[in-house]
């Protein structure tokens, strides 16, 4: 069965820590893995995307990684902001079907 | 302004009624969706479209129909026979269904009273 399990469900962390979200999913076969971040009461917005061949990807102070092999990807955030509170979506997409990840929500305190 | 329109953002419904919530977009892609958000899960496909005049059933199609009628438009209504209909749901387009890249709406949060 195709599936996206993320991990934590929630987290709280102190403005200017790290963190890192994960993402193991068992869909086959693979075509790529997007990470959203969605704020509370809007629509998610693509953070970024990682196919096969790609180990790591930045965006600013989000870093994905992508493991292909085990089936297993983390977003790093660096540096947290309070702006960074909101849920994080994990999407693997393949044979033209896209598949969701329950979501992990990120609460960051000053 | 580019991008995708919901409306309303908020929306209230007694038991035996139907509503249409509205999703309008200008970023000229072919494909659209409809999800449904419940807190904890993650977001459930009830219908796409990837042509004018053509949709598929997703996931959890029962209790809702949708229209495609025009490229920039694609209306979904929760009928009186979804069992529970109170949920956020987020409308999205794409250029290509096996991308995965989805560009969302701001959502449209429904409440049954």
């Amino acid at each position: 069965k195709n599936q996206v399990e993320q991990s934590p469900q929630s987290l709280i962390i102190l403005e200017g820590k790290n963190c890192t979200l994960q993402c193991n999913y068992t869909v086959s076969p693979f075509s790529n893995l997007r990470w959203y971040k969605q704020d509370t009461g809007r629509g998610p917005v693509s953070l970024t995307i990682m196919t096969f061949s790609e180990n790591t990807k930045s965006n600013g102070r989000y870093t994905a990684t992508l493991d292909a092999d085990t089936k297993q990807s983390s977003l790093h955030i660096t540096a947290s902001q309070l702006s960074d509170s909101a849920s994080y979506i994990c999407v693997v997409s393949g044979t033209g079907k896209l598949i969701f990840g329950q979501g992990t929500t990120l609460q960051v305190k000053p | 302004d580019g991008g995708i329109t919901q409306s309303p953002k908020y929306l209230f419904r007694k038991e035996g009624q139907n509503v249409t919530l509205s999703c309008e977009q200008n970023l000229n892609h072919d494909a659209m969706y409809w999800y449904r958000q419940d807190p904890g899960q993650g977001l459930r496909l009830i219908y796409y479209s990837q042509i004018v005049n053509d949709f598929q059933k997703g996931d959890i199609a029962e209790g809702y129909s949708v229209s495609r009628e025009k490229k920039e438009s694609f209306p979904l209504t929760v009928t009186s026979a979804q069992k529970n209909p109170t949920a956020f749901y987020l409308c999205a387009t794409g250029q290509r269904v096996d991308t995965g890249e989805l560009f969302f709406g701001e959502g449209s949060r429904l409440t049954v009273l």
